[in-house]
């Protein structure tokens, strides 16, 4: 099956630097790969994905990057604010229509933004 | 529209009770999901369905149970709990033209 490393486990940066977290995948059949934001306490929130037909996108402050030859994909978080402080799962999936996705999870990284 | 409903959030259980996690989803989504959280190992996949009637098993299915005999509903199963299955609990659905996962707001079980 697919396994996802994610790297760093915790990432401290200043407010206004970038941050830039990294995985890993496995199975190069995989081409859905999406990124979660947990705030403490909270359920995962989808904040952005990435298919396997794209090599970048970017929503707003956010972006990640694909190599599929290299299976490996990033997300970048650009002028760091504190309310970027969470943990980030990356995530990756064989999915197309009408067939059910089962993602499987990196290990998550802690991201904290200091004043 | 609620979204993904799990009850109850927390659960403080003995070794050897059993308990179901319920998960209710308002979206009509085909495919429901339960994962666990724990420390440091990110989410694990329990069991799946990807329809009314059926189940399938994840990557850590061993000491669960579950059922799906309605859609919206998706349940987890424990019957005899040990402490190792102290963890969050997080549901989660997506439908047949979706990609994200919705989750629901987690369980938080410890068995003692």
């Amino acid at each position: 099956g697919e396994n996802v490393e994610q790297h760093p486990s915790t990432l401290s940066v200043q407010e206004g630097d970038s941050a830039v977290i990294k995985c890993t995948y496995s199975d190069s059949a995989s081409n859905y790969f999406p990124w979660y934001k947990q705030e403490l306490g909270k359920r995962p929130q989808l904040i952005i994905d990435i298919r396997s037909n794209v090599g970048e996108k970017k929503d707003q402050r956010i972006a990640v990057t694909l190599n599929k030859t290299a299976k490996h994909f990033s997300l970048h978080i650009t002028e760091t604010q504190p309310e970027d402080s969470a943990v980030y799962f990356c995530a990756a999936s064989i999915r197309y229509t009408g067939t059910a996705s089962k993602l499987t999870f990196g290990t998550g990284t802690r991201l904290q933004v200091t004043l | 529209n609620a979204g993904v409903t799990q009850t109850p959030k927390f659960r403080v259980l003995k070794t050897g009770q059993s308990m179901t996690l319920l998960c209710a989803q308002d979206m009509n989504h085909e495919y429901m999901y339960w994962y666990r959280q724990d420390p440091g190992m990110g989410l694990r996949l329990i069991h799946y369905s990807v329809g009314e009637g059926t189940t399938a098993k994840g990557e850590v299915p061993d000491g669960y149970n579950v059922s799906r005999l309605k859609k919206q509903n998706f349940l987890l199963g424990l019957e005899s709990a040990a402490p190792s299955q102290t963890s969050v609990y997080f549901c989660a659905s997506t439908g047949e033209f979706d990609y994200g996962y919705t989750f629901g707001s987690g369980t938080r079980l410890t068995v003692v």
